[in-house]
């Protein structure tokens, strides 16, 4: 079955170190998307890629990176400079072209810094 | 800038309640709208949508109707279920903006039975 896969689903990390949140699609889509979601709140955007080897910040991008090498893949790094990064992390992508066309996401990393 | 206002929750309801989630956006032009609903531990998966005023989205017994009069597209159910329990976001595309989602606040829902 297509779909996309975070993994993994639990990660736990000390303050001040650098850590990759994994997201693979099998999908065949361009675009991809990683949001954050916190407690009680909507999500928000962090970066967003329409085609390999191209991304764009989002609303949040300070503190994140991301890299987009195959279009499988969007890896997001959640660096030492991200002031919050405990949260809910969400990966997501779509078709694309369609502006009505939904978006798929995964099951969602829980990233909690300590 | 283009937004999503729903109404908060958390919402609690007995079982084959009837149910509302209030819904209403900013932006320009006739943006498509979307309602995702989120399952504990999980991420989202669309619910329904619509792509043009007086559109009704609907599934599993939801329903939103695209009301460009009022910018609104408020989620309904006529008798929700203890599976329903979730969040429940509501969602626009600008119609000049292709890729770009706005997600409203998210509404928990929980059903007693």
């Amino acid at each position: 079955d297509g779909g996309i896969t975070q993994s993994p689903k639990y990660l736990f990390r000390k303050e001040g170190q650098n850590v990759t949140l994994s997201c693979e699609q099998n999908l065949n889509h361009d675009a991809m998307y990683w949001y954050r979601q916190d407690p009680g709140q909507g999500l928000r955007l962090i970066y967003y890629s329409q085609i390999v080897n191209d991304f764009q910040k989002g609303d949040i991008a300070e503190g994140y990176s991301v890299s987009r090498e195959k279009k499988e893949s969007f890896p997001l790094t959640v660096t030492s400079a991200q002031k919050n990064p405990t949260a809910f992390y969400l990966c997501a992508s779509r078709p694309p072209g369609q502006q009505n066309s939904p978006l798929h996401f995964g099951n969602g990393t829980r990233l909690t810094v300590t | 800038g283009d937004s999503v206002t729903q109404m908060e929750g958390p919402v609690t309801l007995s079982e084959e309640a009837f149910l509302t989630i209030n819904c209403t956006y900013t932006a320009t032009g006739y943006p498509s709208l979307f309602w995702y609903v989120q399952y504990p531990g999980e991420g989202l998966q669309l619910l329904l949508k619509a792509t043009k005023a007086d559109d009704k989205g609907s599934n599993k017994g939801f329903e939103a109707t695209y009301r460009k009069e009022t910018t609104s597209f408020h989620l309904e159910k006529g008798s929700v279920q203890v599976s329903d329990s979730a969040v429940y976001f509501c969602a626009l595309t600008p119609n000049n903006a292709g890729n770009m989602l706005t997600f409203g606040g998210g509404t928990r829902l929980m059903v007693k039975p």
